[in-house]
C-alpha cells in the first residue's frame, strides 16, 4: 500500500547547522507531496509542498525537491534556527484517495542554541 | 481569526462517557477532515466530508464514533461510550474543493480518558 517512511527523531542540532529530515514514500500513482510542520502547542501547518517530479518547494529557508527516481522529498535547511524547533511530517496525497494525505510518523526537530 | 477553531481544546473523561467535539472549518472551505493523532504518530484519518455529505470513513471509525456536518459548515465529531484507548489528539482540517488543495488544521482537542 502507499506509505511514507521518515528519518526517526529526535534530530537534534546546534543553532547555524545545516538540516536534512529525510522522507521516502511508496505509491501507486503520482503522488503530491507535502511536508508539514507542527510547532509545539500549535496545529499542523503546511511549511512547503510540490506536486510533480523535479519540483522544488521551498518556505522560509526550507527546501524539499520531489525526486521521482529515489522516491524521495527530503526536508533541507542550510542554517537552522531554535525557532525551528517542532516536529516535522512528510505526507503524500493521491488524487484518487478521496483527497486524503498518508503522512509520516513525523521527526522531531530539537534546535540548541 | 479566520482559522479553522476546534472546541474543546482539552477534555478529560471518565470511560463510558459520550464527549462531542466541534470544528468550525474556514468558511469558504467545503471540504473538511477528521484526523486522529497520538503521540509520536502521524494523523490518521477518521472521515471526510464535503460540504454536508460524509464522503468516506476509516476502518479507524468503530460504531462508537460519529460525524455530522449538518449544514455543510461546522462537524462534530461524537464518540460513545469512551475506551482509554481513545486518548489521543482528534484533528480537523479544511480546505477547498480543488485538486492538491491545501488542508488547513485546527489546533485540535486533546481526549483523556480515566
Amino acid at each position: 500500500g502507499d506509505s511514507v517512511t521518515q528519518m526517526e527523531g529526535p534530530v537534534t542540532l546546534s543553532e547555524e547547522a545545516f538540516l536534512t529530515i529525510n522522507c521516502t514514500y511508496t505509491a501507486t500513482g503520482y503522488p503530491s507531496l507535502f511536508w508539514y510542520v507542527q510547532y509545539p502547542g500549535e496545529g499542523l501547518q503546511l511549511l512547503l509542498k510540490a506536486t510533480k517530479a523535479d519540483d522544488k518547494g521551498s518556505n522560509k529557508g526550507f527546501e524539499a525537491t520531489y525526486r521521482k527516481e529515489t522516491t524521495s522529498f527530503h526536508l533541507e535547511k542550510g542554517s537552522v534556527q531554535v525557532s525551528d524547533s517542532a516536529v516535522y511530517f512528510c505526507a503524500l496525497y493521491l488524487m484518487d484517495s478521496n483527497y486524503q494525505l498518508i503522512w509520516g510518523a513525523g521527526t522531531k526537530l530539537i534546535i540548541k542554541p | 481569526d479566520t482559522g479553522v477553531s476546534q472546541d474543546p481544546r482539552h477534555k478529560i473523561t471518565k470511560r463510558g462517557q459520550n464527549v462531542t467535539f466541534r470544528c468550525d472549518p474556514i468558511s469558504e472551505h467545503n471540504r473538511l477532515y477528521w484526523y486522529r493523532q497520538t503521540l509520536g504518530q502521524g494523523p490518521e484519518f477518521l472521515t471526510y466530508f464535503q460540504n454536508e455529505a460524509q464522503l468516506e470513513k476509516s476502518r479507524l471509525l468503530s460504531d462508537r464514533f460519529s460525524a455530522e456536518r449538518p449544514k455543510g459548515s461546522f462537524s462534530t465529531l461524537e464518540i460513545q461510550r469512551t475506551e482509554q484507548g481513545d486518548s489521543a489528539m482528534y484533528l480537523c482540517a479544511s480546505s477547498v474543493d480543488r485538486v492538491g488543495g491545501e488542508l488547513f488544521f485546527g489546533e485540535g482537542s486533546r481526549l483523556t480518558v480515566l
